[in-house]
């Protein structure tokens, strides 16, 4: 079985500083790892996504995530947050071989201040 | 290229109806994935159709049933409903299955928000 835990429901920061909202998951197999974004009353959008090849893994919109094997994480993170980065984020994962289906963590909501 | 499109948007049931929600796919794809998503909450995976059969199924009853059609549209089916099914539906096309070489991207429409009262 396969999960993903997302530390942190909410996360605060003012524009311009570092986000970094962190996800760790377990898998007993090699898993491909994804970052999705959500805006108020839209659907999911992809952010990036790790699949065994280069396990920094840069994304859209400035972002990006640093798959670490020993520590089990996924992290995402951005050097200058913008207010346009106001959203939920979830981390999910789905296991090789696994198709479409994707576990998601219960989401992070990033808020950003001026 | 025309993304994947979801209707109604909004719709109200009282508990015991039946809903049926419906899913366009992106262009391209044949693959069509169904999530449920309750307020606060990450999605969750209720069933997967490839080429019009059901390709993988989450923990959801029987209730939960769905279609995909030739031209790879799909449906959701929800009977008897109940107060816990009020969540945000979520339709999710690829364009394959996404097996042993697949990655599991997936590219999800606005969703059906559905409140049972």
């Amino acid at each position: 079985a396969q999960s993903v835990t997302q530390l942190g429901s909410h996360v605060s920061v003012s524009e311009g500083a570092l986000v970094l909202l962190r996800c760790n998951y377990s898998s007993s197999v090699p898993p491909y790892l994804f970052w999705y974004v959500q805006y108020p009353n839209q659907g999911l959008q992809l952010l990036l996504k790790y699949t065994s090849a280069a396990t920094l893994v840069k994304g859209i919109n400035g972002f990006e995530a640093e798959f670490k094997k020993s520590e089990t994480s996924f992290h995402l993170t951005k050097p200058s947050a913008h207010m346009s980065d106001a959203a939920e984020y979830f981390c999910a994962v789905s296991r090789t071989g696994g198709g479409n289906k994707l576990t998601f963590g219960t989401g992070t909501q990033l808020k950003v201040e001026l | 290229e025309t993304g994947v499109t979801q209707s109604p948007t909004h719709l109200i049931k009282t508990r015991g109806q039946q809903v049926t929600l419906r899913c366009s796919s992106q262009s391209g794809h044949n693959t069509v994935s169904w999530y449920q998503q309750a307020l606060g909450q990450g999605p969750q995976f209720i069933f997967q159709y490839y080429r019009e059969e059901e390709n993988g199924r989450g923990n959801f009853p029987p209730r939960f049933s769905g279609l995909q059609f030739p031209n790879y549209s799909s449906e959701l089916n929800v009977n008897a409903l109940e107060l816990d099914d009020s969540a945000l539906y979520l339709c999710a096309s690829s364009p394959g299955l996404a097996g042993a070489r697949g990655t599991g991207e997936l590219f999800f429409g606005e969703g059906s928000r559905l409140t049972v009262l």
